[in-house]
């Protein structure tokens, strides 16, 4: 079975902090992706990258970075965390054999204070 | 863009009742199409999908019909159960840059069944 984890279920941060969100896939999927969760809004696209250190933006970029330095790994970084931020956040990963199946995450519900 | 539009929820049923969950989709091209479910405190799982018009996805009792005329692709179960209950997302396919696919989703709806 694929898998994809993500390094907290929980996190709460202040306001102008650095923050971390990584994800881990072990299926060596050459796609990944970064989601955000908002009630009555579904998901959204971040970012997502297609292959290691290679990265395009998704629909709401604006306030988030991202980094794959190895296959399995894709971070999320938010630079300076803002209230806005605070959401669920799902990490996905596919292949380009079965690239219309994305294994999705269990997420990180981030609370910005 | 293409974007996709769901039945508005929450959606509260008896067990063994049926149900639809209404999803409409606006599109250039020809995208798969797609239905995940979130059941509590986990993430997104695919449910079903179709990549054809007149497809019809299948899993686990449900089923949904990919209808180009209509831009529909609804999702239907003959008689739910408790264990149904969960958030579910009609999704459409968007290719881009180095092959990946893009999914548009739908806002999600809330689906609870009452014993």
């Amino acid at each position: 079975d694929v898998k994809v984890t993500q390094s907290s279920r929980y996190l709460v941060k202040r306001t102008g902090e650095k923050v971390f969100l990584e994800c881990v896939q072990d299926m060596d999927h050459e796609n990944m992706f970064w989601y955000r969760q908002d009630p009555g809004l579904g998901l959204r696209l971040i970012y997502f990258s297609y292959d290691v250190k290679m990265k395009e933006k998704g629909d709401i970029p604006e306030g988030y970075s991202v980094s794959r330095e190895k296959k399995e790994r894709f971070s999320l970084i938010l630079e300076s965390a803002s209230t806005n931020q605070t959401s669920m956040y799902l990490c996905a990963s596919s292949s380009p054999g079965r690239r219309d199946e994305q294994y999705f995450g269990p997420g990180t519900r981030l609370t910005v204070t | 863009g293409d974007s996709v539009t769901q039945m508005e929820g929450p959606v509260t049923l008896s067990e063994e009742a049926f149900l639809t969950i209404n999803c409409t989709y606006t599109a250039t091209g020809y995208p798969s199409l797609f239905w995940y479910v979130q059941y509590p405190g986990e993430g997104l799982q695919l449910l079903l999908k179709a990549t054809k018009a007149d497809d019809k996805g299948s899993n686990k009792g449900f089923e949904a019909t990919y209808r180009k005329e209509t831009t529909s692709f609804h999702l239907e179960k003959g008689s739910v159960q408790v264990s149904d209950s969960a958030v579910y997302f009609c999704a459409l396919s968007d290719i881009m840059r180095g092959g990946a696919q893009k999914l548009v989703f739908g806002q999600g709806t809330r689906l609870t069944i009452n014993p």
